[in-house]
């Protein structure tokens, strides 16, 4: 059974400062993982989807990469804001019959001005 | 539409009422879930719809859960003598081919609250 763990639950750090969100994973049998956000009272926003075969995907001041073998994925953010606020959830999408995404309970992240 | 589009946003309701809440995915999206968000919790997976496909229903609970999907379109999670526990943020995404391969679109939930 695949399960999804992020650790810390909440971060909260100062304006500016570069972060690293980590998720990890038990079973490397993956068709991809995607990094989500989402802001208080609404729903997930995708961020990025690394599919199996790739190690990174960029878009602006986020970097996710991915190491299916050591079960890992990071989520790289630069330059942060306070815009950046929110909860951040990593999800993997399984190989075989059952095509549900598992998710992390998600990093709270405070980005303080 | 532009995105998945759910409703009821809020439904408060009283223990032993029926409940039905709907989502509509994005135009020509053939794959749809349905997520549980419970306080403090991560996402529960309830079901998973692909095109004309028997639905993964793993997830349910209990048998007071159904779901269906007309058309292969707009999806109806219907909730019967709802029960406090049941209290939660329901989710439902939809992604274009097949599931697990696609990148997942999200509406905004339908906050459900049992009396």
């Amino acid at each position: 059974k695949q399960e999804v763990t992020q650790i810390p639950a909440a971060l909260s750090v100062p304006e500016g400062e570069n972060l690293v969100l980590n998720c990890s994973f038990t079973d490397s049998a993956i068709y991809n993982l995607q990094w989500f956000r989402q802001d208080p009272g609404k729903g997930l926003t995708s961020l990025l989807l690394i599919q199996s075969s790739q190690r990174e995907q960029t878009s602006g001041r986020l970097n996710a990469s991915l190491d299916k073998s050591s079960g890992r994925s990071t989520l790289y953010i630069a330059a942060s804001q306070p815009g950046d606020s929110a909860t951040y959830l990593c999800a993997v999408s399984s190989t075989g019959a059952n095509s549900k995404l598992t998710f992390g309970k998600g990093i709270t992240l405070s980005v303080r001005p | 539409g532009a995105g998945v589009s759910q409703s009821p946003s809020n439904k408060v309701t009283e223990k032993g009422k029926d409940v039905e809440l709907r989502c509509d995915p994005i135009s020509g999206h053939t794959a749809l879930y349905w997520y549980r968000q419970s306080l403090g919790q991560g996402l529960e997976f309830l079901i998973y719809f692909q095109g004309n496909s028997a639905p993964d229903k793993s997830g349910l609970p209990s048998d007071r859960f159904s779901a269906e999907r007309t058309g292969g379109s707009v999806s109806t999670l219907t909730i019967q003598r709802t029960q406090q526990e049941d209290s939660a943020v329901y989710l439902c995404a939809s992604s274009f081919g097949r599931g697990n391969t696609g990148e997942l679109f999200f509406g905004e939930g339908s906050r459900l609250t049992v009396l």
